[in-house]
This record gives C-alpha cells, sequence and structure tokens, in this order.
C-alpha cells in the first residue's frame, strides 16, 4: 500500500504570511494527488486535484505543485478563513490513502 | 445540485452490526465511483471503502472481512454493511462521490457518527 508522509503536522502563522505543507509519497504516483481542507465539524473540501489543478471557485491564494514522490501545497497570503486542517490524498492504482492532516492557526 | 445524505449511525455495542445508508441526489451513483471515508474523533481522515463504477469493490485492510459496500440503483443509495464492530470504528463516516472515475473525492455528505461502545 501507498503511504503518504504530511508535514508539518500543525503550524501557526501570521495573516499574509505564505504557507507551504508538503506531502510525500513512499512510491511514484504521477500527479494523482489531491488537497482538500476540512474545518472543524464539517465535511472535507476538495481545494486542488491532480496536484495542481484548481478546483472551481477555490480562490488563487491555493496552489499546488509537484509530480511523482514529492507534492507541495501552498497559501501564497494567509487569511483568517483559511483556518483548518489540511489533507493530502493519493489515488494510484485504484485505491486512495490520505496523509495525516496539517493543522494551520493563526499567530 | 449534488447531495449527500448519510444516515444510520447511533451508538452499537462491540460485536454488534450496523448498516449506514448514503443517500444521493443530482446525479446517479452507479455512474460514479463511491466511497466511504472515516474520521475518528480529534483524528485524521481514514479512506474506508470504494465502490466503482462496474461493481467491484475495494476495503482497507482494517475493515476488509467485516464492512461491505453496496449500493441500491433503483434508489440511489449507498450503503456500508458493518460488522464485528470494535471500539476503534467509532468515528464520523462519510460517503463522497468520485469525480467519474478518478478517485478525486469532489462531493462530501455531512457525515455519522458510529460510537462502539458497551
Amino acid at each position: 500500500d501507498i503511504q503518504m508522509t504530511q508535514s508539518p503536522s500543525s503550524l501557526s502563522a501570521s495573516v499574509g504570511d505564505r504557507v507551504t505543507i508538503t506531502c510525500q509519497a513512499s512510491q511514484d504516483i504521477n500527479n494523482y494527488l489531491n488537497w482538500y481542507q476540512q474545518k472543524p465539524g464539517k465535511a472535507p473540501n476538495l481545494l486542488i486535484y491532480d496536484a495542481s489543478n484548481l478546483e472551481t471557485g477555490v480562490p488563487s491564494r491555493f496552489s499546488g505543485s509537484g509530480s511523482g514522490t514529492d507534492f507541495t501545497f501552498t497559501i501564497s497570503s494567509l487569511q483568517p478563513e483559511d483556518i483548518a486542517t489540511y489533507y493530502c490524498q493519493q489515488y494510484d492504482n485504484l485505491l486512495l490513502t490520505f496523509g495525516g492532516g496539517t493543522k494551520v492557526e493563526i499567530k | 445540485e449534488v447531495q449527500l445524505v448519510e444516515s444510520g449511525g447511533g451508538l452499537i455495542q462491540p460485536g454488534g452490526s450496523l448498516r449506514l445508508s448514503c443517500a444521493a441526489s443530482g446525479f446517479t451513483v452507479s455512474d460514479n465511483y463511491m466511497s466511504w471515508v472515516r474520521q475518528a474523533p480529534g483524528k485524521g481522515l481514514e479512506w474506508v471503502s470504494v465502490i466503482y463504477s462496474g461493481g467491484s469493490t475495494n476495503y482497507a485492510d482494517s475493515v476488509k472481512g467485516r464492512f461491505t459496500i453496496s449500493r441500491d440503483n433503483s434508489k440511489n443509495t449507498l450503503y456500508l454493511q458493518m460488522s464485528s464492530l470494535r471500539a476503534e470504528d467509532t468515528a464520523v463516516y462519510y460517503c463522497a462521490r468520485a469525480f467519474g472515475d478518478i478517485l478525486t473525492l469532489s462531493y462530501w455528505g455531512q457525515g455519522t457518527l458510529v460510537t462502539v461502545s458497551s
């Protein structure tokens, strides 16, 4: 099974800061990597699909990059409404796995 | 408008069985890959099971042999039959619709809480 290692597990940043989260796959997954945002008490929400494509309606301050085993998720300018936990998810081989999550807080 | 509404959660004793339902509207369940994802209290997301559009299924090792995913095309509803439940199965269970035959989970239900406790 493919394992996803996400880091950091939590971070604290100021409004306006650039925030970066990484996700590493245990084997090559091409670009089969998605990013989700989950706010407390809510279901996850898809932000980025296929590593770098912005889902419709998602603000452009969110972006993703990477291919193969190493992926990056970036919030270019952190906003108060971005407080949430973010998860990567791979879907190679008709199975899927989530990363452990990154909790983003405001400093 | 795509909607997914889960039901069937509740308090169940260890070793018991429970069936979760996910009623779908705005699309046809059998045309898409459909999945169950769970989240234990204070923990991260864990994929549980998937049913592909052709009807074949797959499961996480943690539930294999105990859980069964299925769908009723006439009711446009997804199910998760859970048996031999353990305390570690306690979680909010979400159903989710994939993007066609790509396991990108584009739509999620609101979740239903399953608590396994004596």
